[in-house]
């Protein structure tokens, strides 16, 4: 089946630590996308990948690294300098290649992110 | 003014019952709309996509956009239990990827 795998579901960090969130994506997708999502806060961008070692800062950049080294994969560090990164982390892909595709998202099962 | 209104509900209906969720925007360049259902600690799942103004129905789901007064609706038709969930609207003025601006959900509880 295609589709977009995230890991871990649930993830822990101590202070000062930095974590990485994996996501990996079959469907061939050229671009692919994080966001975190708050309670009552809607879903807010972190970082955006149109193509293969090519990424852009989203509206929340500050405190997160990513990296798109293959096609199927943009990982995601979560690291020190981000203080409140307790949210539900969102990846997600689109086909690119023009407006009509660019905008339709599909999206991961989330992973759970909480300070110890 | 926020730039994607929408009312965090809880909205409550019973089964059966016709679900209106809404949007407002205030950026008039927007024009792709989307809906996307969110069960509860789940990715969000596109439902409904429309280009522009107009009405779009698959199913018992019904999705107007009004540009003019900048304002979508999502309407769903014999709600059922199983439609319990957030729904989220998001828009873009296409000029880019992902340009998406999402509200903030709404969340839906049908009884059986």
């Amino acid at each position: 089946d295609g589709g977009i795998t995230q890991s871990p579901k649930y993830l822990f960090r101590k202070e000062g630590q930095n974590v990485t969130l994996s996501c990996e994506q079959n469907l061939n997708h050229d671009a692919m996308y994080w966001y975190r999502q708050d309670p009552g806060q809607g879903l807010r961008l972190i970082y955006y990948s149109q193509i293969v070692n090519d990424f852009q800062k989203g509206d929340i950049a500050e405190g997160y690294s990513v990296s798109r080294e293959k096609k199927e994969s943009f990982p995601l560090t979560v690291t020190s300098a981000q203080k409140n990164p307790t949210a539900f982390y969102l990846c997600a892909s689109s086909l690119g290649h023009n407006p009509a595709t660019n905008e339709k998202l599909f999206f991961g099962s989330g992973t759970q992110l909480s300070v110890l | 003014q926020k730039e994607v209104e929408q009312d965090p509900g809880p909205l409550s209906v019973p089964e059966g019952a016709i679900v209106s969720l809404n949007c407002t925007y205030s950026n008039s360049a927007f024009q792709y709309f989307m809906w996307y259902r969110q069960y509860s600690r789940k990715g969000p799942e596109l439902l409904m996509y429309t280009y522009s103004s107009g009405n779009k129905e698959d199913g018992r789901f019904t999705a107007q956009v009004d540009k003019s007064s900048k304002y979508i609706s999502l309407f769903i038709r014999d709600s059922q239990p199983s439609d319990s969930a957030t729904y989220l609207c998001a828009m873009s003025a296409g000029s880019g990827y992902s340009t998406l601006t999402f509200g903030k959900g709404t969340m839906l509880l049908v009884s059986p």
